[in-house]
């Protein structure tokens, strides 16, 4: 156990809908990572928070967008969803914001769009 | 963007034999080199990861050879088992950039 808690586990929606992936990182992380994961694309980042600030941006889309809260989770959301946007959703923590930490990953979110 | 180069794509190995996974890279400023591990249904977990201070580290069965010349970096699978299936991910930060995983490398030991 990563001791990285995301949630839902499983999600089934609609093309140009809307939903919110949740991420509780471990206790005293304060870096949080996402990672959208497909077969042909591997596993890409997405973005970074620490301590509240976002710190990185990588291959996001604008529909895409991110937070984390005073009380470090963070929730990614993602808007007009469209079929291309079926992966799996990894959020990851790390104790700083530097990126030669490890970083633990949750078990992830599978967004299927249909 | 900063590229990893990983190698072979699938890999079948015998229970008890050495698997042999191999990252590439571009950029010479980096100064960690992770490996993650995942199995079906779950999230990568860390394996392993050097430094570049060292040119190899080992833990158990597992070790980490580092090529500055080449800029390649291996992971070894000393005895194999078919608990070691699974798929592997080297992955580095390259100095103050994002961490950029290898595109994986699916290891199946068979019996």
């Amino acid at each position: 156990d990563s001791g990285v808690t995301q949630t839902p586990k499983h999600l089934i929606t609609a093309t140009g809908q809307r939903v919110t992936l949740r991420c509780s990182p471990r206790s005293g992380d304060l870096s949080v990572y996402w990672y959208q994961q497909s077969l042909d694309q591997g596993l890409q980042f997405l973005i970074q928070y620490y301590n509240g600030e976002e710190r990185a941006k990588g291959n996001i889309l604008e529909r895409f967008s991110a937070q984390q809260f005073p009380d470090l989770h963070s929730e990614l959301n993602l808007s007009s969803l469209e079929l291309g946007d079926s992966a799996l959703y990894f959020c990851a923590s790390s104790v700083a914001g530097d990126n030669n930490q490890p970083q633990h990953f949750g078990d992830g979110t599978r967004l299927s769009i249909l | 963007q900063q590229q990893v180069k990983q190698s072979p794509q699938s890999l079948i190995v015998q229970k008890g034999g050495i698997s042999i996974i191999n990252c590439a890279y571009e950029n010479t400023a980096f100064d960690y080199f992770p490996w993650y591990q995942q199995f079906p249904g779950k999230g990568p977990a860390l394996l392993i990861a050097i430094r570049p201070d060292v040119s190899e580290k080992k833990e158990g069965r597992f070790t980490i050879s580092f090529n500055k010349s080449a800029k390649q970096f291996s992971l070894h699978i000393m005895d194999s088992q078919p608990g070691d299936s699974a798929t592997y991910f080297c992955a580095g930060p390259f100095g103050n950039e994002k961490l950029t995983f290898g595109t994986g490398t699916r290891l199946t030991i068979i019996p």
